[in-house]
């Protein structure tokens, strides 16, 4: 089976940097993605690695370790929009099975 | 810009009716998706449905789940027997191609489902 494990919450201030870990266990893993979920909305698409190594796209960036299976996204100059639900995400089993993890719940604050 | 549209937004049946939620892929996906939330929770993966078969499903996916694309855009997912506990937010998504550098799923708005 997959299992994915992510803090539950996380608060910061505008202007800070927080970083979001994600550990995950699964076969036949092809890669992690993030997604970011506003209260009441569709979750959308941050980022994906498919290789080790550091995805940069604006304030945001994600980092995966295959040999740890381990990852994190970054949120750098973090503004109140970005109050929301992130999840990791891990494609596996045969391509067919995207799995979220619980998500982590990130408050900004003034 | 191309996007999952579902439908309806918000649905509300009675338990032991049959619900039918709808969800129209992008176009040129390959790859579909539903996907379940309960309010606060985790997205749960139920099914997922590749070259007109289901290529993997979950311990929730039961016999009174069944998904169809009966006419190559639409692709539905049918409750038989709603219970209580069915009451969640249903999602839709595609993915045009996995692996590679890059895998991005759409998600549909959503179909909010209410049993009573």
């Amino acid at each position: 089976g997959q299992s994915l494990e992510q803090p539950s919450e996380v608060t910061a201030v505008e202007g800070a940097i927080v970083q979001i870990n994600c550990t995950y266990q699964t076969s036949g893993f092809y890669g992690l993605s993030w997604y970011q979920q506003h209260d009441g909305g569709a979750p959308t698409f941050l980022s994906y690695n498919a290789l080790d190594g550091l995805e940069e796209t604006g304030r945001f960036s994600s980092f995966l370790s295959r040999s740890d299976s381990y990852g994190y996204l970054l949120l750098q100059e973090l503004q109140m929009k970005d109050s929301a639900s992130y999840f990791c995400a891990v494609l596996a089993g045969g391509y067919n099975k995207l799995i979220f993890g619980a998500g982590t719940r990130l408050a900004v604050h003034p | 810009e191309p996007e999952v549209t579902q439908t309806p937004s918000h649905q509300v049946t009675q338990m032991g009716q049959e619900v039918i939620l709808r969800c129209v892929p992008i176009s040129n996906h390959l790859y579909f998706y539903w996907y379940r939330q309960i309010l606060g929770q985790k997205v749960e993966f139920l099914v997922s449905f590749y070259n007109n078969e289901i290529s993997e499903k979950s311990e929730i996916f039961d016999d009174q789940f069944s998904v169809e694309r009966p006419d190559g855009s639409n692709f539905t997912l049918k409750i038989r027997s709603t219970k209580l506990e069915d009451s969640a937010m249903y999602f839709c998504a595609s993915i045009s191609q996995v692996g590679g550098a890059h895998t991005e799923a759409f998600f549909g708005q959503g179909t909010r489902l209410t049993v009573v």
